[in-house]
């Protein structure tokens, strides 16, 4: 199984800063990755998949970047309403064994 | 749209079912139809997804000791999720999603407790 370290656990950051958000994957998963963005009470949404590849009405603060093991989501200009829970996911595999990252809180300072 | 339905309460050893209703796109379309829980207070993670042909693909931690299925009826444009032989740990908000390669729509979620 290919196991996904996210970092940090939590992430303080002001509005207007840029915050970066990483994510590590045990062995190489190409491309195949995705991030989502979770608030409470909500099912997460879809950001980026192919690492790098905004989702349909993703605004264009959100950048996803990275291949092989090591991959980042950055915010470039951080707006109220991305103070939320992100999680990366891999999908390399066939047949497919997807597995989550443990989440990254981004939280105000 | 996706929407879970099924008991909120299922007893511990007894089989956990849901189904996902989906709307305003055919589950016959060229994608993947999937299962991801997450506990509460806790993480994502992925029980499995399906075809519409019925190919399915399951997590190994579930799949090894043989509690899962994933079932799929393009007459009512509904997928389903069985669970069996549940304890307290399988209590999660079960969601419904569309996709592989990345979730792009999800359901509301639904919160499944496993107590007696």
């Amino acid at each position: 199984e290919i196991v996904m370290t996210q970092s940090p656990a939590t992430l303080s950051v002001s509005p207007g800063e840029r915050a970066t958000l990483s994510c590590r994957a045990s062995q190489s998963v190409s491309s195949n990755l995705a991030w989502s963005q979770q608030k409470p009470g909500q099912a997460p949404r879809l950001l980026i998949y192919g690492a790098s590849t905004r989702a349909t009405g993703i605004p264009a603060r959100f950048s996803g970047s990275g291949s092989g093991t090591e991959f980042t989501l950055t915010i470039s200009s951080l707006q109220s309403e991305d103070f939320a829970v992100y999680y990366c996911h891999q999908y390399d595999n066939w047949p497919p064994v997807i597995t989550f990252g443990q989440g990254t809180r981004l939280e105000i300072k | 749209l996706l929407q879970e339905s099924g008991p909120g309460l299922v007893k511990p050893s007894e089989t956990l079912s849901l189904t996902c209703t989906v709307s305003g796109a055919s589950i016959s379309s060229a994608d993947y139809w999937g299962w991801i829980r997450q506990p509460p207070g806790k993480g994502l993670e992925w029980i499995g997804s399906i075809f519409h042909t019925g190919s399915t693909h399951y997590n190994p931690s579930l799949k090894t000791k043989s509690r899962v299925s994933i079932s799929v009826d393009t007459s009512k444009n509904q997928f389903s999720l069985r669970l069996t032989s549940v304890t307290a740990t399988d209590t999660a908000v079960y969601y419904c999603a569309r996709g592989l390669a990345g979730f792009d729509y999800w359901g509301q979620g639904t919160l499944v407790t496993v107590s007696s």
